[in-house]
């Protein structure tokens, strides 16, 4: 299996600051298709994930433009450029290049 | 607009079989390149990954769980059936369904706390 590592699993953040969490896989993402199957989901207290980033930098529909996912290969960072209050959750990378996919543990996103 | 919905019971023996139901709408599981996935999170823990079904009936499942689970569609109902066999008080969680397509699992259904009793 695909471990993921995330970094770090604790983040208190000033509204209106920057926020950076780092993954790292265990093995390159690279598909055979040459895509890179890593995505980011955020889950808000008490909601289910919802899906932020897909293939490493896409964001999916209705996802702010503060939020932006970059990386390659096996090192991958997701990014807020400017914190908001309702980004407060827990921030999770999946990888889905290879079966079973897997999740880092989860960094939690708080104010402070 | 694309949902999906868990069912079951929210209470299971130990021991027993979990069967739980995820109903969508919004698409159809004959479409190509549309699957339908699982995943589970014990109370307080990381996301897990479980089972996919494709709509070509390509089924695949996490390893560590595998002799365990099985995973059906019924594309007449538009629901995805997961079961997962011999439940202990460790499987304690909630579980999700996940529309699938083209690479990208969104949206995610509201989600099923399942806990097991001993």
């Amino acid at each position: 299996d695909i471990v993921m590592t995330q970094t770090p699993l604790s983040s208190p953040v000033t509204l209106g600051q920057p926020a950076s969490i780092s993954c790292r896989s265990s093995q390159s993402l690279v598909y055979s298709d040459g895509n890179t199957y890593l995505n980011w989901l955020q889950q808000r207290p008490g909601q289910p994930p919802r899906l932020l980033i897909y293939k490493i930098s896409n964001r999916f529909s209705g996802v702010p433009d503060r939020f932006s996912g970059s990386g390659a290969g096996t090192d991958f960072t997701l990014k807020i450029s400017r914190v908001e209050a309702e980004d407060v959750g827990v921030y999770y990378c999946m990888q889905s290049t290879q079966f079973p996919h897997t999740f880092g543990q989860g960094t939690k996103l708080e104010i402070k | 607009q694309i949902t999906l919905k868990e069912s079951g019971p929210t209470l299971v023996k130990a021991t027993q079989p979990l069967t739980l139901t995820c109903t969508f709408s919004g698409f159809s599981l004959t479409t190509g390149g549309v699957g339908v996935a699982w995943f589970r999170q014990p109370p307080g823990k990381a996301l897990e990954w479980l089972a996919l079904i494709y709509w070509h009936d390509d089924k695949r499942y996490t390893p560590s769980l595998k002799s365990r689970l099985t995973i059906t569609k019924d594309t007449s109902k538009n629901q995805v059936v997961l079961t997962m066999s011999n439940m202990d008080p460790v499987d304690t969680a909630t579980f999700y369904c996940v529309y699938l397509k083209n690479g990208i699992f969104d949206p995610w259904g509201q989600g099923i706390l399942v806990t097991v009793s001993s």
